[in-house]
């Protein structure tokens, strides 16, 4: 069965950093493209990051320069890596895949979410 | 920067067709994805490239994408369709969401 998992959510204070991560099971991280995607509480969905399978990413402006998106295949694992962190990135961050139908060109395959809050 | 719009409700009665809008200069020219998310729980695709269902998607549920507009159509709705509506795109190689439309069953 093919799974998502993200961890590392919690309270952090403005201006901190924080990393999130996703496990992948059932499939290999790099075999297609993958995102990061956040949804403030009672807002819709903000696509934040992707990174392809051949090692490309690109970034939301909102978050260019602050957020990071990586991979570790050893681990099969999606990272977020998130500086600077401001209120308004309060949200719960969820990854999101192709995985299941072949050249979707959208996300077949979510993970559960992990509610980040910025806070002093 | 690229957009996708959305109405931000849409209500419907039990047994009707809902249709819900997403519009964007030539959307046409792009692939459209559909999310249905209810409250609590990760979003879900229900069409993806304009009018394909993935596995376990109800007939009911069906796309068309042509000219500056990409719709959903749920024919014969039922009170467990009332959620959220995404429609989601590309801008080259970033990804694009519209606003979300709350679909009402009542």
């Amino acid at each position: 069965e093919v799974q998502l998992l993200e961890t590392g959510g919690g309270l952090i204070q403005p201006g901190g950093s924080l990393r999130l991560s996703c496990a992948a099971s059932g499939f290999t991280v790099s075999s297609n493209y993958m995102s990061w995607v956040r949804q403030a509480p009672g807002k819709g969905l903000e696509w934040l990051a992707i990174i392809y399978s051949g090692g490309s990413s690109y970034y939301a402006d909102s978050v260019n320069g602050r957020f990071t998106i990586s991979r570790d295949s050893s681990r099969n694992t999606l990272y977020l890596q998130m500086n600077n962190l401001r209120a308004d990135d309060t949200a719960v961050y969820y990854c999101a895949a192709n995985v299941v139908v072949v050249a979707a060109n959208g996300f077949d395959l979510w993970g559960q979410g992990t509610l980040v809050s910025v806070s002093s | 920067s690229y957009e996708l719009t959305q109405p931000p409700s849409l209500s419907v009665s039990p047994g009707q067709t809902a249709i819900v809008t997403c519009s964007s200069d030539k959307l046409g020219n792009r692939y459209t994805s559909w999310y249905q998310q209810k409250p609590g729980q990760s979003p879900v695709l229900v069409i993806y490239k304009d009018n394909k269902r993935p596995s376990g998607i109800p007939e009911r549920f069906s796309g068309s994408n042509s000219g500056n507009t990409a719709t959903l159509t749920i024919s014969g709705t039922q009170p467990l369709d009332e959620a959220d509506y995404y429609c989601q795109s590309w801008d080259i190689s970033n990804v694009i969401f519209g606003g979300g439309t709350r679909l009402t069953v009542l």
